[in-house]
C-alpha cells in the first residue's frame, strides 16, 4: 500500500524547538516530491514547501522562508519539517502530501498520497 | 503570488441536486489547477488534477472543467458522501489553495 505516515501531535512552549516527520512506503519514495501543507484550525489550507528526498532539493513559499526547514533521509524513506524557535501562532495541523508526478518539476501536479497529519500545539 | 478566490464560501444543498464550484485565479494559470475534498478531521483528497482529470477510484459524477483563470468543479448528483469542503488549488507556480468552500445538507 502507498502510504505516508506521520510522527504524532506535539506540544510545546514557544521558543523551543521541533522536528516532525513523514515516512512514506510502498513506492519509489526518494524520486517524488513531497509537499508540506498547513492548517490552523478551522481554517484553509496553505503550502510550507517542498524537497525532493533523492536530491535534498528543497524549495519554499515565500511566506514561510526562514521560519521553517525542510530536509529529508532517503535510506529511511523519511521527509522532515523542522523550527529552530516556535511561535504560537505556528500551531496548526500539517500535513505532509506526495506530488502525483515529477515529469514538470517542483510544485508542477496535485498531490495524490497525504499524510494523515500532525497536530502542533504551541503556547506562548 | 497567484491568487485563487473560490465562490461562494458556503452552499446549502439537497441529495440528488446538481452543484458547482468556481474558482478564480488572479493570472493566467493553463490548465495546471486541481480539486480537493476535506472532511471533518482527515486530510484532503484529491480529485481531480490538471483541470479536468478524474484521479483513480474518484466517483464519475465528480467532473472539472476550465483554464486559464476560470475553473468549476461539478457534482452531477449530490451524495450523501460529498458532504464535505472543496479546495482549489493551482500549481502553476508552486502552490496556492482556494479558501474552501463548504457543501452543506440544505
Amino acid at each position: 500500500e502507498v502510504q505516508l505516515v506521520q510522527s504524532g501531535a506535539e506540544v510545546k512552549k514557544a521558543g523551543e524547538s521541533l522536528k516532525i516527520s513523514c515516512q512514506g512506503s510502498g513506492y519509489d519514495f526518494p524520486n517524488y516530491w513531497i509537499d508540506w501543507v498547513r492548517q490552523v484550525p478551522g481554517k484553509g489550507l496553505e503550502w510550507v514547501g517542498i524537497i525532493y528526498p533523492h536530491a535534498s532539493d528543497d524549495r519554499y513559499s515565500p511566506s514561510f522562508q526562514g521560519q521553517v526547514t525542510i530536509s529529508a533521509d532517503k535510506s529511511t524513506n523519511t521527509v522532515y519539517l523542522h523550527w529552530s524557535s516556535l511561535k504560537a501562532s505556528d500551531t496548526a495541523m500539517y500535513y505532509c502530501a506526495r506530488q502525483r508526478e515529477n515529469i514538470y518539476g517542483p510544485g508542477r501536479d496535485g498531490l495524490d498520497i497525504w499524510g494523515q497529519g500532525t497536530m502542533v500545539t504551541v503556547s506562548s | 503570488d497567484i491568487q485563487m478566490t473560490q465562490s461562494p464560501s458556503t452552499l446549502s444543498a439537497s441529495l440528488g441536486d446538481r452543484v458547482t464550484i468556481t474558482c478564480r485565479a488572479s493570472q493566467s494559470i493553463g490548465g495546471w489547477l486541481a480539486w480537493y475534498q476535506q472532511k471533518p478531521g482527515k486530510a484532503p483528497k484529491l480529485l481531480i488534477y490538471g483541470a479536468s482529470n478524474l484521479e483513480s477510484g474518484v466517483p464519475s459524477r465528480f467532473s472539472g472543467s476550465g483554464s486559464g483563470t476560470e475553473f468549476t468543479l461539478t457534482i452531477s448528483s449530490l451524495q450523501p458522501d460529498d458532504f464535505a469542503t472543496y479546495y482549489c488549488q493551482q500549481y502553476h507556480n508552486y502552490l496556492t489553495f482556494g479558501q474552501g468552500t463548504k457543501v452543506e445538507i440544505k
